[in-house]
């Protein structure tokens, strides 16, 4: 049972630059949440998606965007990169329910220059 | 609002010897708490979650967790450390359930030595 992937693993942008990273829940999953983690920090919430809805948002700016698909996947959406946008991105999906803890990916490396 | 307190940054070990990480937590709520630990270029992993049951928390790999509302504290402990305890750990919080928005501390890094 494949658990949480991500896609790309590393990804290498452009000041300015738009980008989208990808995230398929484990299976029986329906709610995918996304995390940004900063060098030496731990991970800051973004926004979470439930029946193809953002239903709870983080303090990140409207270039932060996001879109769940009819089979649980996820896309995270970043324009205008600015060199603090270079961080690790999770994505974390969980079952329906406030006990069902979240299960997380190995994340997506990116580095704007 | 919520909020988690790691005042120690790095925390360094000899193997066999017990681990204590610190944690203390603010919330306005009645908290969900967890430990997740983070291995190199690895994602997150549950260690354990407090969710208002039992006030002690066993988790994986021999780690457990103790909830103390007194003094807003859950600190996660080890009788005794391997070599591959040696990772970042997170202590989390969540005002409303396991699934919800989840607010990290800053991490502790676990060194072990030989």
């Amino acid at each position: 049972d494949a658990g949480v992937t991500q896609s790309p693993t590393h990804l290498i942008k452009t000041r300015g630059q738009q980008v989208t990273l990808r995230c398929s829940p484990k299976s029986g999953h329906d709610t995918v949440s996304w995390y940004q983690q900063a060098l030496g920090q731990g991970p800051q919430f973004i926004f979470q998606y439930y029946e193809e809805e953002e239903r709870q948002r983080g303090n990140f700016p409207d270039r932060f965007s996001g879109h769940q698909f009819p089979n649980y996947s996820s896309e995270l959406n970043v324009n205008a990169l600015l060199l603090g946008d270079s961080a690790l991105y999770l994505c974390a999906s969980s079952a329906t329910g406030p006990t069902s803890p979240l299960h997380f990916g190995n994340g997506t490396r990116l580095t704007v220059t | 609002a919520q909020s988690v307190t790691q005042l120690d940054s790095h925390v360094s070990v000899s193997e066999g010897t017990p681990v204590l990480l610190r944690c203390n937590y603010s919330s306005s709520y009645s908290p969900s708490l967890f430990w997740y630990v983070q291995h190199p270029n690895k994602g997150l992993q549950l260690l354990l979650k407090y969710t208002s049951a039992a006030t002690l928390v066993k988790g994986i790999n021999g780690f457990e967790a103790e909830f103390k509302k007194s003094e807003t504290s859950f600190h996660l402990t080890k009788p005794s450390a391997h070599m591959s305890d040696a990772a970042e750990y997170f202590c989390v919080v969540s005002a409303a359930g396991a699934n919800s928005k989840l607010t990290f501390g800053k991490g502790i890094t676990l060194s072990v030595r030989p």
